[in-house]
């Protein structure tokens, strides 16, 4: 199954842009990429996801190298209530099996 | 409102007593999962089912089984709960239709088994 790896922690100043990068080397070619964050102890939310392409919506952007072996997650704007716990995730083909991480805890500072 | 509901949100219980966490979408989504979450194991797949009738282990089933007789709804059963089952439960859904949605999640179910 492919994996991701992510770094423990991040800190990123109200206002900046947070780029969290997420390893996936083991990637499949049909394999999604897919971001969640959680907050708290709440259901992890749906942030973004990819195939190959770069992508963009109302909450962030996602870049993926051409190689499909990493991923970055850009938050343009961090404000306080980013405040949470990140996940990058690849689902296993032809299945509905999603593989968590650890994830990668960022933290907004004023 | 589109959503994932479980219910109930909190329970604490005794070891041995039959409990069945429900789980229902208003999406008409096709795939359904169970996931627990533990402190430093992250969220792992219980279960997972793809439509009606269809349903798949994920990576820690032992303990658990679940149905899927209609498509809104996908109850996890513990049939007979131990100490170890102790964890923050969430259930997801997504579309089917179109390849690579992505899964939606309710809010939590946290069980105590004592």
């Amino acid at each position: 199954d492919a994996k991701t790896t992510q770094p423990t922690s991040m800190d990123c100043a109200e206002g900046r842009a947070a780029n969290l990068p997420c390893n996936h080397s083991t990637i499949s070619g049909n394999e999604y990429v897919y971001w969640y964050r959680q907050i708290h102890s709440q259901g992890p939310q749906y942030i973004i996801h990819g195939l190959k392409n770069n992508e963009t919506n109302e909450m962030a952007s996602l870049i993926i190298t051409e190689d499909r072996k990493s991923s970055t997650l850009i938050l343009p704007h961090a404000t306080l209530r980013d405040t949470a716990v990140y996940y990058c995730i690849v689902r296993v083909a032809n299945t509905d099996k999603l593989i968590f991480g650890t994830g990668t805890r960022l933290q907004v500072f004023p | 409102e589109a959503q994932v509901t479980q219910n109930p949100r909190y329970l604490i219980t005794v070891t041995g007593k039959k409990l069945t966490v429900t789980c229902s979408q208003n999406m008409n989504h096709e795939y359904m999962s169970w996931y627990r979450q533990d402190p430093g194991l992250g969220l792992r797949q219980i279960y997972y089912s793809m439509n009606v009738e269809v349903t798949d282990k994920g990576d820690v089933p032992e303990g658990y089984k679940v149905s899927r007789k209609e498509k809104r709804n996908f109850p996890l059963i513990l049939e007979s709960p131990s100490p170890n089952q102790t964890s923050l439960y969430f259930c997801a859904s997504r579309s089917g239709v179109l390849r690579g949605q992505p899964q939606h999640f309710g809010d939590g179910t946290r069980l105590s088994i004592l």
